[in-house]
């Protein structure tokens, strides 16, 4: 019964490259949530996925940032053109997605590391 | 939007002793309320939660109690020890579309249970 799973945990990219985060609900959850974590604060929201749709991407940055939960296979979040400011730790959270249910369960995050 | 604000940002006490956790929040609409903590490096884990139409809620050493007039909750933890040290986030939600929405959360509470 696998949590969360979140790769890669650490990923150091140079100024203006891609970075690419995955996230791997719990089983059988079919929402997504992404949230960023900068040191020593607390979690700003960014975007609410279900299955091939945005929900809520009101948190996430107009440019450069972009997510998606396909049918099949993780969700990912896609940071183009990297800078210093985004280094950060990156948490995805899944949940039941019904009203009877709302519980959010985090992964071990990814901690990206502009340089 | 939602706003949630947290206090103390830090607390210290000693092992034994009751820590006591304050949250209030903005909108009236926020109906689900988890507590997280998050110990150093580690991803965010659910410890409780309540919801709008309960008014407390305890798991052993653990309670939760919400105002909803006053939109305020707190988290309590009784007769406390060194591994409750960790930084506690209190958060809010709503529905959103016939599913539960992001959470908003506090700056977090670092607390320190001194042995």
């Amino acid at each position: 019964n696998a949590g969360v799973m979140q790769n890669p945990r650490h990923l150091v990219r140079r100024r203006g490259q891609e970075a690419r985060l995955r996230c791997s609900p719990m089983k059988g959850h079919s929402h997504v949530y992404w949230y960023r974590q900068l040191p020593e604060e607390g979690l700003k929201f960014m975007v609410y996925l279900q299955k091939e749709n945005i929900i809520d991407e009101s948190g996430m940055p107009k440019e450069r940032f972009s997510a998606e939960f396909p049918k099949e296979g993780p969700s990912i979040l896609r940071i183009q053109q990297v800078v210093r400011g985004d280094s950060a730790a990156y948490f995805c959270a899944s949940a039941w997605g019904t009203l009877s249910s709302y519980e959010q369960y985090f992964g071990p995050g990814t901690r990206l590391t502009v340089t | 939007g939602e706003n949630v604000e947290q206090h103390p940002s830090t607390l210290s006490v000693q092992e034994g002793d009751s820590a006591v956790i304050k949250c209030t929040y903005s909108d009236s609409a926020s109906n689900y309320f988890p507590w997280y903590k998050q110990e150093l490096g580690k991803r965010p884990q659910l410890i409780i939660d309540i919801r709008s139409n309960v008014g407390e809620k305890k798991d052993q050493r653990i309670a939760v109690t919400l105002n909803k007039t006053a939109k305020h909750f707190s988290l309590h933890i009784t007769e406390t020890q060194p591994e409750d040290s960790a930084v506690y986030f209190c958060a809010a939600s709503m529905n959103y579309g016939g599913s539960q929405g992001n959470l908003i959360f506090g700056k977090g509470t670092k607390l320190s249970v001194k042995p």
